[in-house]
């Protein structure tokens, strides 16, 4: 089973900063590689596909990068909004989720 | 507009069985893969497996902690999919969402047709305890 690690599982940033977070697979996944955000009591929102792919209707400060084991998702400028928790998921062996990134207020 | 909606959560002591459905409404239900995704209180998400459509081989696959106790299936003709819960456990307790997932109206489909989980249903809470 391919198993992925993010990283940090935790993050304390302020309105205005970058913000990156790390996803790495426990083997090649090429670029199958999905970005979620997930607020509490809502359903999750896919942000990013095929790893820079940007879902329609996603803000443009969202961006994904990566291929092979090791992936990043960039916010460029936090907004209150973006408070929440980031998951990566592969799905180059059908599918699996990072253990999630929480983004908190500094 | 494209709509997921979970039902079928309740209390259920471990080893009872219990189905979840998910109703869909908005988009060509066949032709595309469904996913059921799990959240454990104070946890992460989790996949749970997969149902192929019926023009790919109709065939599922799921995660190693589910596998032969849970079992997905579709009605093509009513835009239902459904999860099977068979024993379940405690740590079974959580709220599952059924997702879309690939897009595959013909056989032979890859990850080329998996453009993420863009669509989630609210999820509904399942609770296995004595």
């Amino acid at each position: 089973d391919i198993q992925m690690t993010q990283s940090p599982s935790t993050l304390s940033a302020s309105v205005g900063d970058r913000v990156t977070i790390t996803c790495r697979a426990s083997q090649s996944i090429s670029r199958w590689l999905a970005w979620y955000q997930h607020k509490p009591g809502k359903a999750p929102r896919l942000l990013i596909y095929k790893a820079s792919t940007l879902e329609s209707g996603v803000p443009s400060r969202f961006s994904g990068s990566g291929s092979g084991t090791e992936f990043t998702l960039t916010i460029s400028s936090l907004q209150p909004d973006d408070f929440a928790t980031y998951y990566c998921q592969q799905y180059n062996t059908y599918r699996t989720f990072g253990q999630g990134t929480k983004v908190e207020i500094k | 507009e494209v709509q997921l909606v979970e039902s079928g959560g309740a209390l259920v002591q471990p080893g009872r069985s219990l189905r979840l459905s998910c109703t869909t409404s908005g988009f060509s239900f066949g032709d595309y893969f469904m996913s059921w995704v799990r959240q454990a209180p104070g946890k992460g998400l989790e996949w749970v497996g997969f149902i192929r459509t019926r023009a790919d081989g109709g065939t599922t696959e799921y995660a190693a902690s589910v596998k032969g106790r849970f079992t997905i299936s579709r009605d093509d003709s009513k835009t239902i999919v459904y999860l099977q819960m068979n024993s379940p456990r405690t740590e079974d307790t959580a709220v599952y969402y059924c997702t879309r997932d690939g897009y595959c109206p013909s056989a032979g489909c890859s990850n080329y047709n998996y453009n993420g989980a863009d669509v989630w249903g609210q999820g509904t809470t399942v609770t296995v305890s004595s």
